[in-house]
Order: structure tokens, then sequence, then C-alpha cells
């Protein structure tokens, strides 16, 4: 079954600094991953999907990467801000119908 | 906006009561989904609809029975629940039931609570 990990839980770093998060996966055949944004209490903000055939998706101040083989992710977020403080989620699609979600990194930016 | 909204967005209810939560996307997908969100824990997937016919059902207990009367509605029907029911429950919608472009799209969820 496929497991999805994120580290770390959670993230503190003051205003302008840049940073990464990390995803792993358990399996390699996944159709994409898609990194998600969720404010207190509230939906799922898609941020980036990254095809299993690319290697990186951006989108203004994010960058995902993508390497398969090894089954990890990355999303970069640059020059962060006070209103990037949200839970981070990544998820895997192996197959049909499916999203399989890590627990996400908790991010808070300090002004 | 998501496109995707979810009514009520808050629901108190005692353990014999029967209620349900409603989805509606306004994006034209085919495919609707509920998972379940619970403190510390990942997203659990409970169903998915595909051109409004049921294509999983990740062994979720009978007292929770969806709905897809269309590809725009979904529905979650709910009885004699368990105050560890108590959880977000989040809709969503992609273009597609599988395959390469099923980037899901999420509305903003009900938070439910069990007495």
């Amino acid at each position: 079954k496929q497991e999805v990990t994120q580290i770390p839980a959670a993230l503190s770093v003051p205003e302008g600094e840049n940073l990464v998060l990390n995803c792993s996966f358990t399996d390699s055949a996944i159709y994409n991953l898609q990194w998600f944004r969720q404010d207190p209490g509230k939906g799922l903000t898609s941020l980036l999907l990254i095809q299993s055939s690319q290697r990186e998706q951006t989108s203004g101040r994010l960058n995902a990467s993508l390497d398969k083989s090894s089954g990890r992710s990355t999303l970069y977020i640059a020059a962060s801000q006070p209103g990037d403080s949200a839970t981070y989620l990544c998820a895997v699609t192996p197959g049909a119908n499916n999203l399989f979600f890590g627990t996400g990194t908790r991010l808070t930016v300090i002004p | 906006e998501t496109g995707v909204t979810q009514t009520p967005r808050h629901l108190v209810m005692g353990m014999t009561n029967k209620k349900s939560l409603k989805c509606e996307q306004h994006l034209g997908h085919n495919a609707m989904y509920w998972y379940k969100q619970s403190a510390k824990k990942p997203l659990e997937l409970m169903f998915v609809y595909n051109f409004k016919e049921q294509t999983e059902n990740n062994s979720v207990p009978s007292r929770f029975s969806p709905e897809c009367p269309n590809s725009s509605h979904l529905f979650l029907h709910l009885h004699t629940l368990q105050p560890e029911d108590s959880a977000l429950y989040l809709c969503a919608s992609s273009p597609e039931g599988q395959g390469a472009y099923n980037e899901q799209f999420f509305g903003p969820g009900t938070r439910l609570t069990v007495l």
C-alpha cells in the first residue's frame, strides 16, 4: 500500500527566508503528484500538479520537483511571507480514482 | 473560490440523528469524491463517483451512505454515527476519475461533531 511521508511535521521560519518542504512516497508507480495548501479549518487549495513524466512545475514563488524513481518530491517556497503560513500537503495518484495523502507540514512564517 | 461548495459548513448531531452533507461542483467535472480528515491523520478517501457511478468504497461503515444523483451533486447521508466520526468531511471533484489528468479540486469542508 502506498504510504506518503512529509518531513518536517512543523516548520517556523522568519519572513523572507527560502524554504523546502519534503515529501516521500513508497511506490513509484504514480500518475502524478499534487501539492496542496490547507488553512486552519478550511478545505484544500491545489498549488501544483506534476505529471509522472515531468521533473518540476513552477507557479510564482513556488517550485515543485519530482524524482519518481527515488520516490521524492520537494516544494520550494521563495521569499516566504506571513501569508504563506498554512499546512502543506502532498498527495500521489497511484492509479484509478485515488489520492494518497501525507500528514502535512505545518508552516509558520514569522513577520 | 474553487468552484466546489459544501453545505452545511458546520454540523452538530447526536448519535441517533439522521443528517445529510451536500456537495456541488460548478466545474463541469465528471468525478466526485468524499474524504474524511481527522486530527493527526492523513486524509482518508471514503467514496468515489465517476460519471455518477460509484467506483470506490474504501471500507466505509454503512452508517455513511453516499448518493450521486448527477455529475454536479454529491451527498453523504449520515445515521447513527459515533463520536469518533467527528471530523472534517471534504468533497472534491476532478475532470475524470482516473489517469494523469485527475487534478482534484476541494470544497471548504463540513466540520462534523457527533455528541
